[in-house]
């Protein structure tokens, strides 16, 4: 069965840094995209960022182009995101999901059980 | 970008009933819209994909159905479990979008 366990979030003043990390297993990671989601307090959901299972393409919101940078390490199964100039706009639940485009377009067929990032000084 | 509007935003039902979510997408998505459920202090968790296949082990009183930029998800006997805040998301193009969300609760 798929797992997917994130780490590396916290607390951080604005302006700072944080990376947050992805572990998966359970399935063949290279093969599948994957996202990261966030989820502000009492909010809906908001795509932040794709990759490729090659890690060739990446994409991002608007919200955090330039600011944020996806990227993924295969051999060992991580999937990250580095996390620069943080505003409290960013303070949320950050969510690691498996894309399966098998499904037809994007879908996220898994997640993980998300990790908390709040920007505060 | 492709905006995703849901409706309502909240709903009140008992168990029993015959509950439908309404998702509309702002520009034609085909099929690429998906439905999750998300309890709180939960991940979401993915119910529907292509507009109305159903992931395998959800259980069939779940329905989806439209395409282009009409979609509905139907709970045809809302049970105790299903009270959740229910997302649409288009996997059509980025950046991908979900809808607002549909909070169901216990009336």
């Amino acid at each position: 069965e798929a797992q997917l366990l994130e780490s590396g979030g916290g607390l951080v003043q604005p302006g700072g840094s944080l990376r947050l990390s992805c572990a998966a297993s359970g399935f063949s990671f290279s093969s599948f995209a994957m996202s990261w989601v966030r989820q502000a307090p009492g909010r809906g959901l908001e795509w932040v960022s794709s990759i490729t299972g090659s890690g060739g393409g990446t994409y991002y919101a608007d919200s955090v182009k330039g600011r944020f940078t996806i990227s993924r390490d295969n051999p060992k199964n991580t999937l990250y995101l580095q996390m620069n100039s943080l505003g409290a706009e960013d303070t949320a639940v950050y969510y690691c999901a498996k894309e399966d485009d098998g499904y037809g377009g994007n879908v996220f067929d898994f997640w993980g059980q998300g990790i908390l990032v709040a920007v505060s000084s | 970008d492709i905006q995703m509007t849901q409706s309502p935003s909240s709903l009140s039902a008992s168990v029993g009933d015959r509950v439908t979510i309404t998702c509309r997408a702002s520009h034609n998505i085909n099929s690429y819209l998906n439905w999750y459920q998300q309890k709180p202090g939960q991940a979401p968790k993915l119910l529907i994909y292509a507009a109305s296949s159903l992931l395998s082990g959800v259980p069939s009183r779940f329905s989806g159905g439209g395409y282009g930029t009409d979609f509905t998800v139907t709970i045809s006997s809302l049970q105790p479990e299903d009270f959740a805040t229910y997302y649409c998301q288009q996997g059509h193009s980025t950046p991908l979008t979900f809808g607002g969300g549909t909070k169901v609760e216990i009336k």
